[in-house]
């Protein structure tokens, strides 16, 4: 199957700071990609969707201003978690594809700790 | 509004016994069906999916799936359960008029494999 890799893995920053997280499809290419937000013991909670080449759309009760993303490149999606706050703690997954038979492939998540 | 409920929080069965996750979706028409499987950490895999045809579906790692449209349900089942089944499992579903790929998933069920 296709392959999506997410990187950090894991970070762990200071209140306020700015963190980035990538996500590539590394052997297909991806119009749409998806970023999910998943507390723990919960379920993957869709934040937005990224299209290449076009503004991401954001599900309601999301923070667009808080949680940039950006979809320069048809393998390469980035979420840019803005002045975060320990609430933004979290595991944050993404996935590629979808569009047509709806089949996502997802990336391995990254921790994020915010002190 | 399209919604997932997997009613079993949390499951525990022995080994080599067999398994049945439930899933329950409301949706206006017949949607895609996934299973996904998650082990702590990681992100998810795909164990199978439902399109068309067929409503028995087999999957990876002997898992199989049983599309019942008069019951709205989707339950998931292995004959024989591996201590290394245990896991999270999601059922999720995806719009089939192609509403850019989304995905809402149920809840989760963890399961636990006892020796």
């Amino acid at each position: 199957g296709a392959v999506v890799s997410q990187h950090p893995s894991w970070v762990i920053c200071k209140s306020g700071t700015s963190v980035k997280i990538e996500c590539r499809s590394l052997d297909f290419q991806a119009t749409t990609m998806f970023w999910y937000r998943q507390f723990p013991k919960q379920s993957l909670m869709l934040m937005a969707t990224s299209n290449e080449g076009s503004k991401a759309t954001y599900e309601q009760g999301v923070e667009k201003d808080k949680f940039l993303i950006n979809h320069a490149s048809l393998t390469l999606s980035t979420l840019t978690v803005t002045s975060a706050h320990p609430e933004d703690s979290s595991f944050y997954i993404c996935s590629a594809g979808g569009v047509g038979n709806n089949e996502q492939f997802f990336g391995p998540g990254t921790r994020l700790t915010v002190l | 509004a399209q919604s997932v409920t997997q009613p079993d929080i949390h499951i525990t069965v022995s080994e080599g016994a067999s398994l049945e996750l439930r899933c329950n979706y409301s949706y206006g028409a017949t949607p895609y069906l996934f299973w996904y499987v998650q082990s702590p950490g990681q992100g998810l895999q795909l164990l199978l999916k439902y399109f068309s045809g067929d409503t028995l579906v087999q999957g990876i790692k002997g898992f199989e799936a049983e599309f019942k449209r008069s019951q709205s349900s989707f339950n998931l089942r292995k004959p024989s359960v591996h201590w290394s089944d245990a896991a999270e499992y999601f059922c999720a579903v995806g719009a089939r008029n192609n509403q850019g790929g989304k995905l809402i998933f149920g809840q989760g069920t963890e399961l636990s494999v006892k020796p």
